[in-house]
């Protein structure tokens, strides 16, 4: 059984720093580029960065750009998202997703609060 | 790409039949998809590359269009089809669009 699992959300200060994590298993980690999307409080899905397969090529939209760094362990099976410098509109649950529209898998999402 | 969905909300009855329609800002070229999220669920994938729809989605959703313009429809709504409904484009980069919420009338 695919399952993804994110970790490491919380309630954080303005320009604090937090890494996620997603935790995959049940395919091989290693063939799938992945996703961060996120969803803020009653708002709509917002995509946030992917990664390639071997980690090798990273893509961010412009509000997260030079904020926060995708990385991957393939090794670990693990999908990780270091956010820095964090604004109270980073405030949102965070998604890790695989990036194939054949092999559509979420998780269930972590929360993450920005707020003093 | 940007896209725009409408409408935002949407009130129908169990029976009628629905269509929600998503505009992009460019050519998609058919990297069109539609997820549905109910409250406090990651969302679930639909239809994807316009009109395929996904293994075990019932066959009253189904998906069309062309270019710019995308519309998913609900042949007959059931009361479980109650959700927010995002299109999504994977052609250039990766887009979603602001959601359509379907509410009972």
């Amino acid at each position: 059984e695919v399952q993804l699992v994110e970790s490491g959300g919380g309630l954080v200060q303005p320009g604090r720093s937090l890494k996620l994590s997603c935790a995959a298993s049940g395919f091989t980690f290693s063939n799938y580029g992945m996703h961060w999307i996120r969803q803020a409080p009653t708002k709509g899905l917002e995509w946030v960065a992917s990664i390639s397969p071997s980690g090798g090529s990273t893509y961010y939209r412009d509000s997260v750009k030079g904020r926060f760094t995708i990385s991957r362990d393939n090794a670990k099976s693990t999908l990780y998202l270091q956010m820095d410098s964090l604004r109270s509109e980073d405030t949102a649950t965070y998604y890790c997703a695989t990036d194939d529209i054949l092999f559509d898998y979420w998780g269930q999402g972590v929360m993450v609060t920005v707020s003093s | 790409i940007q896209l725009t969905q409408s409408p935002s909300l949407l009130s129908a009855s169990v029976g009628d039949r629905v269509t929600l329609s998503c505009k992009g800002s460019q050519n998609i070229n058919n990297y069109l998809a539609w997820y549905q999220q109910k409250l406090g669920e990651a969302p679930k994938l639909l239809i994807y590359k316009t009109n395929s729809l996904q293994t075990g989605i019932p066959s009253r959703f189904s998906g069309s269009g062309s270019g710019t313009d995308y519309t998913l429809t609900i042949s007959s709504l059931h009361s479980e089809d109650l959700a927010t409904y995002y299109c999504y484009q994977y052609n250039n980069g990766w887009t979603f669009g602001g959601g359509t919420k379907l509410e009972l009338k």
